[in-house]
């Protein structure tokens, strides 16, 4: 069974960095593209950003380029979003997901993203 | 334009047929496939239909799906109480260079 476990939503300052984690489980993890997806209070689903699954290139979507940045460590079946510069418009909550080019089969539980001062 | 439009929310009363668009442009349903997601109040979204019209294992056969043109559609052939939720459309958009979600559809079961 595919499980997708994120972790590291917290509440942070505007201006505040974060770095979430997805460790995924039932799957070969190397073998398979991976995104973030995000969906702000009552808000729709967001994809922002995506990785390929062996030579690691990154997609994301203007409003967050410069600020977040996709990682993978296919050695440890992880994740991650490292996160800057945050805006109280980037509160939300971060879904990982398996998939990018085609469809996203699984997702996460999904962690909370707080900006606020 | 890298925008794909649901209608915000839809209503139907038990064993109706409900239908739910997407609509696009040339740079994303034109030329990709159409997957759609469920949401269930409260939880993470699930995959509900890929490639346009395709059933992952365990969704019922009661949902499906078509895509002509700009437009994709998610049929629900007799609506259940279970099917309450938001639906979300999505493609790849080629002048995003990722994935598009739609804004999403909130289906109540009268």
């Amino acid at each position: 069974e595919v499980q997708l476990l994120e972790s590291g939503g917290d509440l942070v300052q505007p201006g505040g960095s974060l770095r979430l984690s997805c460790v995924a489980s039932g799957f070969t993890f190397s073998s398979d593209a991976m995104s973030w997806v995000r969906q702000a209070p009552g808000k729709g689903l967001e994809w922002i950003s995506g990785i390929s699954a062996r030579t690691g290139t990154t997609y994301v979507v203007d409003s967050v380029k410069g600020r977040f940045t996709v990682s993978r460590d296919n050695s440890k079946d992880t994740l991650y979003l490292q996160m800057s510069s945050l805006r109280p418009e980037d509160t939300a909550v971060y879904y990982c997901a398996k998939g990018l080019r085609n469809w996203f089969d699984s997702w996460g539980q999904g962690t909370l993203v707080t900006v606020s001062s | 334009q890298s925008v794909l439009t649901q209608p915000p929310s839809t209503s139907g009363t038990l064993g109706q047929r409900v239908t739910i668009s997407c609509s696009g442009s040339s740079s994303n349903i034109r030329t990709n496939s159409v997957n759609w997601y469920q949401q269930l109040p409260g939880t993470a979204p699930k995959l509900l239909l890929y490639s346009n019209n395709q059933r992952p294992p365990g969704v019922p056969d009661r949902f499906s799906g078509s895509k002509s043109g700009i437009s994709a559609s998610l049929v629900i052939s007799a609506l259940q109480s279970e099917d309450g939720a938001d639906y979300y459309c999505a493609t790849w958009d080629d002048n995003l260079n990722g994935p598009l979600f739609g804004g999403g559809t909130k289906l109540t079961v009268l």
